[in-house]
Parts: C-alpha cells; structure tokens; sequence
C-alpha cells in the first residue's frame, strides 16, 4: 500500500449504530486530518493530531470521537449519528516540524457515508 | 480570519477550448495559495501551489495559475482542456508560517463536453 488509505470505502448506517472509519498513511508523516465534505459545502477540518496529540477540534459534535494511536493511524469513531452527517470523509496526512514553513497535505480517497 | 470564494460553481467547456477557474481570497495576513483537483470517487490531489517567489506557477497536467496580490486572487488556466479534465477544483489558502490549517474555497465542477 502507498499513500494514504482510507476504509471502508462506502459506509451506510443508522443512527443507532456504532461504526468507526480507519486511515492510514504510509508516507512517514507525522501529522494526520479529519475533513468533512458535504454537498454544496466547503471542505471543513474536523480534526488535528501531530505527533499523536490532538492539536485542533473544530467544534465538532461529540458523536464524532477521534482517536490516533501512534503516527501512522486514525480513526474515526462514529455514534447516534444523524442524516446530515451523512458526507463524504477524508483523511490526509503531513510532516510537520520547525523550519518548514510549509508541508503539503496527501488525502486519501475518502469513506462515503450515508445515515439513514 | 481567512476565506476563500470560488465564483463559479460550475463551468461548462467543450474539449479543447481554453478553461480559467476562478479564485479570490481573503486575509489579513499573508497566505500560500493551492489548487486540489479531486477525480470522481477519488481524494484531492494537489494540482499547484504558491508559496514565494515567481507570481505564475505551473502544475501538473498542463494547468498554471498566477499569484495576484493587488487583486487577491490565484486564478487557475489550462490553455486546452482534455475530457479527462473533468473534475473538481478546489483553491485553498495557508496562513504564512501559522501550520498547516487549509482553507478551502466552494469548489467549482469543471464539466468538458466533447
């Protein structure tokens, strides 16, 4: 595997359920993301981890719990979700550190989820 | 705080013709600039970006894109646009020397007809 990878790739559930979605990247980096990609509006970070530590929450809605167990995994813990959660979500991963005034961010190719 | 409007949500070009996506930006500090493209059912793949130096910067796949800082905009071209063009596009910003937050315009669906 190469790249940032994302499963499962399509998800559909109801919002009863306990689901998780998992990222992994295998480009050394020690930087991962959360994004949000609804219809009909902008990409919205969710979630920061560097260095395994979460460094931003965007005022995300607790049904959505991150976890990052060590620098090359993120999950996304899912529960009582509702419909309009109900987006495509993608995962990236970067190297951060000091002196790099810039590092590009790789995505993955996203889980579609539907909650019906 | 920063944002980034895409003027056009959409654009319909036959295959071949000449294509320029639009992108404007807000900020009160100064920012590097992107183009993601994301192909259907796929993530985003990073098209261009500027972070210093020369104003016009040149992708992958043919597209450039230049830095206007007067005008605040970083509007993408491709001078002949393939089938295979057909996707999203997103313009992003980074505030300078502030991490690695991206902010992401609307995106426009650029549509080549043949």
């Amino acid at each position: 595997e190469t790249g940032v990878t994302q499963t499962p790739r399509h998800l559909v559930m109801g919002m009863t359920n306990k689901k998780s979605l998992k990222c992994e990247q295998h480009l050394g980096h020690n930087a991962m993301y959360w994004y949000k990609q609804s219809a009909k509006k902008p990409l919205e970070l969710m979630f920061v981890y560097n260095f395994k530590e979460q460094t931003e929450n965007n005022s995300v809605p607790s049904r959505f719990s991150p976890e990052c167990p060590n620098s090359s995994h993120l999950f996304l813990h899912l529960h009582t979700l509702q419909p309009e959660d109900s987006a495509l979500y993608l995962c990236a991963s970067s190297q951060v550190g000091t002196g790099q005034y810039y590092n590009e961010q790789f995505f993955g190719p996203g889980t579609r989820l539907t909650v019906l | 705080a920063q944002s980034v409007t895409q003027l056009d949500s959409q654009v319909p070009v036959f295959e071949e013709a000449p294509v320029e996506l639009r992108c404007n930006y807000s900020s009160s500090v100064s920012v590097y600039l992107f183009w993601y493209v994301q192909y259907p059912n796929q993530g985003l793949q990073l098209l261009l970006k500027y972070l210093s130096g020369s104003t016009l910067v040149k992708g992958i796949n043919g597209f450039e894109a230049e830095f206007n800082k007067s005008q605040t905009s970083f509007h993408l071209r491709k001078p002949s646009v393939h089938i295979s063009d057909t996707a999203e596009y997103f313009c992003a910003v980074v505030i300078r020397n502030a991490g690695n937050m991206l902010t992401f315009g609307g995106g426009t669906r650029l549509m080549v007809k043949p």
